[in-house]
């Protein structure tokens, strides 16, 4: 089936530990992103990559890191930096520019132990 | 920070009622506007998107409204039914680089 697999469902970070969320896609989209969501907050941007080795920041990309270096995949790496990691993280891929919207990945919600 | 706003943020509505909800955007370098519908425990999924001013679509009950002049979009419910609720996000997609901000959503609960 094509679609987008984050892994793992349910992460636990310990204090001043990085942390990495898998985000993999089968649907040869070329633009990838990260999202936060919290309660009352709706989905904001942390990070988007339009094409394979270059990415750019959300609004809110401090304290975390990612990388593009397979069309596939695009990791996030939630550093020791990122004081409230506590969220549901949401990886999404868009196709053709014109007409089409973002498909989403079941998410990855993370827990400071 | 560009500002996607949507009101309001939370509605109860009792079953066989229609409904609507704002999204309102910054009106320069538009692209699209899109419209996703989120279940709890599902990801998002999508209704509408919509590139032109004046664009109406539809999909059964639910139907949705564009004005890129003036920044707003607005969605309708007809005939709310208990799988209608949700939470109901809106997000701008900006004439430049891919960027996509969301509205914080409508959280819609339909009362039997």
């Amino acid at each position: 089936d094509g679609g987008i697999t984050q892994s793992p469902k349910y992460l636990f970070r310990k204090e001043g530990q990085n942390v990495t969320l898998s985000c993999e896609q089968n649907l040869n989209h070329d633009a990838m992103y990260w999202y936060r969501q919290d309660p009352g907050q709706g989905l904001r941007l942390i990070y988007y990559s339009q094409i394979v080795n270059d990415f750019q920041k959300g609004d809110i990309a401090e304290g975390y890191s990612v990388s593009r270096e397979k069309k596939e995949s695009f990791p996030l790496t939630v550093t020791s930096a990122q004081k409230n990691p506590t969220a549901f993280y949401l990886c999404a891929t868009l196709g053709h520019r014109s007409n089409q919207p973002q498909h989403f990945g079941d998410g990855t919600r993370l827990s400071i132990l | 920070i560009l500002n996607v706003e949507q009101s309001p943020q939370s509605l109860h509505v009792q079953e066989g009622d229609s409904t609507n909800f704002t999204c309102s955007f910054p009106s320069s370098n538009f692209y699209a506007l899109h419209w996703y519908r989120w279940e709890t425990a599902k990801s998002p999924e999508a209704l509408f998107v919509m590139t032109l001013n004046g664009d109406e679509k539809k999909k059964g009950r639910i139907s949705a409204t564009l004005n890129t002049k003036e920044g707003y979009s607005y969605l309708y419910i007809k005939g709310s039914q208990p799988e209608d609720s949700a939470t109901y996000l809106c997000a701008f997609y900006m004439n430049r680089d891919d960027k996509i901000i969301f509205g914080k959503g409508t959280r819609l609960h339909i009362l039997p």
